[in-house]
């Protein structure tokens, strides 16, 4: 069974800093681009970040371009974002999804909260 | 950045109506459309992929079609289990982007 496990939520200060993961089983992690899409509260999906297979090619969002990376360790199977700067309105679910562009599989969502 | 807009952003509808939205591109993106179903507190969840191709294990009341800048998901017949939050993405081009979705309700 496929499964995206998201963890690293928390509530964070503006200008902080915080890092998510997301483990990845039941496929084969090395044959996907990986993303990830975040979603405000009361409101629609925001596609944030993509990496493709070894982590060589990277894109984003320009909202959040010199703040967020991402990254993948294909050994422990596994995506992270790396989120500094942060400000009130990175406040979202963030859900990593299986696939650059044709998400088909998404993780449960672990949920950032950017307040004083 | 490629705008997508749908329509409407909200239906109101019975079960076993037949149900339309539209989703329009600001530049053509060929196929590369998906459409998503999403419950509230649920993760979203792929129902087309490339326009009108049907994700394994979605019911086949659900259809896409179109291309280039236009584009329909169907569904034939709504079920109880239908009423939710749709949203179509554009994987044309970067940044990928959504519709605003369209929440159907229960008339």
């Amino acid at each position: 069974e496929v499964q995206l496990v998201e963890s690293g939520g928390d509530l964070v200060q503006p200008g902080g800093s915080l890092r998510l993961s997301c483990a990845a089983s039941g496929f084969i992690f090395t044959s996907h681009w990986m993303s990830w899409v975040r979603q405000a509260p009361g409101k629609g999906l925001e596609w944030v970040a993509n990496i493709n297979f070894d982590g060589s090619d990277k894109n984003y969002v320009d909202s959040v371009k010199g703040r967020f990376t991402i990254s993948r360790d294909n050994a422990a199977n596994s995506l992270s974002l790396q989120m500094n700067s942060l400000r009130a309105d990175d406040t979202a679910v963030y859900y990593c999804v299986r696939n650059g562009g044709a998400f088909d599989m998404w993780g449960q969502g672990t949920t950032v909260t950017v307040s004083s | 950045d490629i705008q997508m807009t749908q329509s409407p952003s909200s239906l109101s509808a019975s079960v076993g109506d037949r149900v339309s939205i539209t989703c329009r591109a600001s530049q053509g993106i060929r196929n590369h459309l998906g459409w998503y179903q999403q419950k509230p507190g649920k993760a979203p969840k792929r129902l087309i992929y490339s326009a009108s191709y049907l994700q394994s294990g979605v019911p086949s009341r659900f259809s896409g079609s179109g291309s280039g800048t236009e584009f329909t998901l169907t569904i034939s017949s709504l079920q109880p289990e239908d009423f939710a939050t749709y949203y179509c993405l554009q994987n044309n081009s970067y940044p990928r982007t959504f519709g605003q979705g369209t929440k159907v309700e229960i008339k």
